[in-house]
């Protein structure tokens, strides 16, 4: 039989733009939030990750905002570079386990 | 470079074969965590080990999976009966100690079932 496969969201930006990516949380208990990056064949690398004390943290480049109210985590990088291109996870971590929860992922394409 | 070393990075079973996942964690951690990714999808939390301990295995199939990390030596995924089912890509991740720091992942094994 036929198998439909999931289509990963895409955003596309121009070379040198901003991109905002946008993940929503499941659990309201979730208390660690975490975005990686993952390359083609590779696994997930770490990027940047913000406690539910805080509502923005600024790395290099990188800025994550997080809202409790609707449950909403988003990831902004500042000059996109064509090695950003890659798939950019969200995922969460509930208090009382150390399992992470990912969410579905959005593939970021940058063009020249 | 010490980063999560996984092996192989593809490993390919025929149906009903074991398959035999290996992670060694970065220096110094002492949790383990193993995940699984199907094409076009975000991971999925199978099993939580430290050493010669499973803390959280409720990501696991109940047949034919199981996980150690025992005092010396990495810790593996075991696949038994394989089925085309199993077909992904198995991701191992660690940390240290102290449980607020993010995990790092290594580069996974890609399982392919004929």
């Amino acid at each position: 039989g036929e198998s439909v496969g999931l289509h990963l969201p895409t955003l596309s930006v121009q070379e040198g733009d901003n991109s905002i990516i946008n993940c929503a949380y499941s659990n309201s208990a979730s208390d660690y939030f975490i975005w990686y990056k993952q390359e083609s064949g590779k696994g997930p690398q770490f990027i940047i990750d913000i406690r539910s004390n805080m509502d923005k943290r600024q790395g290099q480049r990188v800025t994550v905002l997080l809202n409790k109210t609707v449950k909403h985590l988003s990831l902004q990088i500042a000059a996109t570079q064509p090695g950003d291109s890659a798939v950019y996870f969200c995922a969460e971590n509930q208090g009382n386990t150390d399992k992470l929860i990912f969410g579905t992922g959005t593939r970021l394409q940058v063009f020249p | 470079n010490a980063g999560v070393m996984q092996n192989p990075r593809h490993l390919v079973r025929r149906r009903g074969q074991e398959a035999r996942l290996r992670c060694s964690p970065m220096k110094g951690h002492s949790h383990v965590y193993w995940y699984r990714q199907l094409p076009e999808e975000g991971l999925k939390f199978m099993v939580y080990l430290q050493k010669e301990n499973i803390i959280d295995e409720s990501g696991m199939p109940k047949e034919r999976f199981s996980a150690e990390f025992p005092k010396e030596g990495p810790s593996i995924l075991r696949i038994q009966q394989v089925v085309r089912g199993d077909s992904a890509a198995y991701f191992c991740a660690s940390s240290p100690l102290d449980n607020n720091q993010p995990q790092h992942f290594g580069d996974g094994t890609r399982l392919s079932i004929l």
